[in-house]
């Protein structure tokens, strides 16, 4: 079944506390990226990558980094979190326009 | 910068009713427009991609259509269905390049039996 999968699914953290959400596809898209969305902002696009080893940055970069080692995986990393960084988080793939999303990362930084 | 936006309002609907969504964009038309359904706590599933040179593009009881003149698309569900209740994203890239997406708030739709 072709999916995208994000893990953990829900997470509470604190203030400063390095973490990382894991996101990987098995439809061997070249294209990946992480949103975030917020009540009123809608989907707002964090980073995107083209391939292994290209990212760049989407609308609301700061405060995120991401990787992309390999094709199928694409985490992204909160160095140092801050609560106004609490939101649903999502990743998506696509090779050609339709993207695909995955269920959905709930964060909440304290 | 492009801004997208939707019915800023939810939109409630009798069963069986057609539903029309809109959104509308600010400055250079995409090359494309994308519409998404999102259920409750879960990602947006893509639906339609109607392109700018396409009037009209259809999928069972959904048609999208692009008007680059107003600057708008709208999006149909004919025969509403109470299972068509959800938000639904219109998206463009911002681009044109086919990786990064603006996406509108949503209009979240009740179709009411």
């Amino acid at each position: 079944e072709a999916q995208v999968t994000q893990n953990p699914r829900y997470l509470i953290t604190v203030t400063g506390k390095k973490l990382t959400v894991t996101c990987s596809q098995n439809m061997n898209h070249e294209y990946m990226s992480w949103y975030r969305q917020d009540p009123g902002l809608g989907l707002r696009q964090i980073y995107y990558s083209m391939n292994v080893e290209v990212t760049d940055k989407g609308d609301v970069p700061e405060g995120y980094k991401v990787s992309r080692k390999e094709k199928r995986n694409f985490p992204l990393i909160l160095e140092s979190p801050s609560p106004n960084q609490t939101s649903l988080y999502f990743c998506a793939s696509w090779t050609s326009y339709e993207q695909y999303f995955g269920p959905g990362t709930r964060l909440t930084v304290t | 910068s492009q801004k997208i936006e939707q019915n800023s309002e939810a939109l409630n609907i009798q069963e069986g009713k057609t539903a029309t969504l809109t959104c509308n964009y600010t400055n250079y038309s995409p090359a494309y427009l994308q519409w998404y359904r999102q259920d409750p706590g879960r990602g947006p599933v893509f639906l339609l991609l109607i392109r700018e040179n396409e009037k009209e593009k259809r999928k069972e009881r959904l048609k999208v259509t692009f008007d680059t003149t107003l600057k708008q698309s709208l999006f149909h569900i004919t025969a509403s269905q109470p299972a068509d209740s959800a938000t639904y994203l219109c998206a463009l890239d911002r681009t044109n390049t086919g990786n990064q997406f603006y996406f509108g708030t949503g209009t979240s739709l009740t179709v009411i039996p």
